[in-house]
C-alpha cells in the first residue's frame, strides 16, 4: 500500500524560514496535501497540489514537488510562532479504487522559537 | 455553521462501555469520513460513506466499532465494550463526493475531532 514519511520534529527561529519535507511512494497519479494542526483542533487544510505539478504557491506557503524522488516540501516564508503545530502531508490517488482514501504521514511538529 | 462539527468534543469512559460519537458534516457534502489519531500518530482511516451506496468499512479495527449514516446528513461512530487502547481521538472529515465529480480534488474537511479517554 501506498506509504507517506515525514521528520517527525522541525525547530526555527521566528522570521526564518521553515521546510518540511514529505516522501510518499504512490507512483500514480496523486494529490498531495499537507494539513495544519494546531493544539487540540482538528486538522485545517493549508494547499494541495497535483503531482503534474512543479510548484505551487500562495502567501508565505510554497510547495515544491519532485515528482522522480516523490519529494515533497512545504516552505513556511517569514515563520511566525502561530506557525508552531504539527504538519501532515497526506497522499490519495487520482482515480481508481480507493481514490477517496487519504493516507497521513506520522506529522512534523514545528517549533517556533521568538 | 459552515464547517463539519462534531460533539462531543471529550469523552471520558471506563472500560467495557459503549460510546457514541456523533459528526455533522458540511451541508451539501457526499461524502464522510471517519479517522482515528493515537497520541503522536498520523490518521487511520477507518469508514467512508458515499450517499446512498454501501459504506467502505475496511478501516475499522475490530467488530466492536460500527457507524451509521442516514442519507447525506448526520453520522455516529458507535464503540462497544471499549478498551484502553480505542483511547484517541476520532476526526470525521467530509468532502463533495461524487456530486462535486470525482475529477475534482475532493478536498476533505476535518472537524475539530473527539478526545476519547478510555480508564
Amino acid at each position: 500500500g501506498e506509504d507517506v514519511e515525514q521528520s517527525l520534529f522541525l525547530s526555527v527561529r521566528e522570521g526564518d524560514s521553515s521546510v518540511i519535507n514529505c516522501t510518499y511512494t504512490d507512483s500514480s497519479s496523486t494529490y498531495l496535501y499537507w494539513y495544519k494542526q494546531e493544539p487540540g483542533a482538528g486538522l485545517q487544510l493549508l494547499t494541495y497540489i497535483f503531482s503534474n505539478m512543479d510548484m505551487k504557491q500562495d502567501q508565505r506557503l510554497t510547495v515544491l514537488l519532485n515528482k522522480k524522488d516523490k519529494h515533497l516540501s512545504l516552505r513556511i516564508a517569514d515563520t511566525q510562532t502561530g506557525d508552531s503545530a504539527i504538519y501532515f502531508c497526506a497522499e490519495r490517488p487520482h482515480s481508481g479504487a480507493g481514490s477517496y482514501q487519504l493516507t497521513f504521514g506520522k506529522g512534523t511538529k514545528l517549533s517556533v522559537i521568538p | 455553521g459552515a464547517g463539519v462539527s462534531q460533539s462531543p468534543s471529550n469523552k471520558v469512559t471506563e472500560k467495557g462501555k459503549d460510546v457514541e460519537l456523533r459528526c455533522d458534516p458540511i451541508s451539501g457534502h457526499t461524502a464522510l469520513y471517519w479517522y482515528r489519531q493515537r497520541l503522536g500518530q498520523g490518521l487511520e482511516f477507518l469508514i467512508y460513506f458515499q450517499g446512498n451506496s454501501a459504506p467502505d468499512k475496511s478501516g475499522l479495527p475490530s467488530d466492536r466499532f460500527s457507524a451509521e449514516r442516514t442519507g447525506e446528513s448526520v453520522s455516529t461512530l458507535t464503540i462497544q465494550r471499549t478498551q484502553q487502547e480505542d483511547s484517541a481521538v476520532y476526526l470525521c472529515a467530509s468532502s463533495p463526493g461524487l456530486a462535486g465529480g470525482r475529477t475534482s480534488t475532493d478536498t476533505q474537511y476535518f472537524g475539530p475531532g473527539t478526545r476519547l479517554t478510555v480508564l
